[in-house]
């Protein structure tokens, strides 16, 4: 079965410096969006991603963030200069057709900043 | 706005015993519904949902119906197994592809004991 590809599993950064995490979405989908888990909090929505450009992004997602799909393949998240309540969960997904259509997630970069 | 309200965890069941994880929604409109569950370690699944009420979601022995009228899509199984030890969320995409963002209820833990 198709799936949603995220590297890497653990990533652990210093404070202010900058990270990307990367991912893999599946082949033939056309929304993409990430998502965050703080440890032991609800599942937050940080941003989707259609046809080359960002569709919608919650006040989470502010200056620090960005997204890019570089290539036909992959979709990172940066965060520019990272703070200790960055750390979290970072989920990756996609979706054929869109929110209501329903998403494969991927499973997930633990980020610990330090 | 959009929310979802779920029972608190864990929950702590023998094996073969009758599964509820109680969800209710706020929501304009009358959107879709999904389950979401997460096993140790892995990313989010969609594991079952509903496009419209009365609709009944259903796999892996798992059963959702969407009441409108008591604004609700519980979570139930018949027997659980050990192996369905995991975090459920319930989820809500907005109305009528108004946006992009999936909210999510606070997600449940179950434990199954054999």
């Amino acid at each position: 079965e198709p799936e949603v590809t995220q590297t890497p599993s653990h990533q652990v950064t210093q404070m202010g410096q900058e990270v990307i995490l990367r991912c893999v979405p599946i082949s033939n989908h056309l929304y993409f969006y990430w998502y965050r888990q703080i440890l032991g909090q609800k599942v937050e929505f940080l941003v989707s991603f259609y046809n080359n450009e960002i569709s919608e992004k919650s006040e989470i997602f502010d200056d620090q963030f960005s997204v890019e799909r570089p290539d036909g393949s992959n979709f990172t998240l940066k965060i520019r200069s990272t703070k200790l309540e960055d750390s979290a969960m970072y989920f990756c997904a996609s979706s054929p057709q869109g929110t209501n259509y329903g998403y494969t997630f991927g499973s997930g970069t633990r980020l610990t900043v330090v | 706005g959009d929310s979802v309200t779920q029972m608190e965890g864990p929950v702590t069941l023998s094996e073969e015993a009758f599964l509820t994880i109680n969800c209710t929604y706020t929501a304009t409109g009358y959107p879709s519904l999904f389950w979401y569950v997460q096993y140790p370690g892995e990313g989010l699944q969609l594991l079952l949902k509903a496009t419209k009420a009365d609709d009944k979601g259903s796999n892996k022995g798992f059963e959702a119906t969407y009441r409108k009228e008591t604004t609700s899509f519980h979570l139930e199984k018949g027997s659980v197994q050990v192996s369905d030890s995991a975090v459920y969320f319930c989820a809500l995409p907005p109305n009528n592809n108004a946006g992009n963002m999936l909210t999510f209820g606070g997600g449940t833990r179950l434990m199954v004991k054999p």
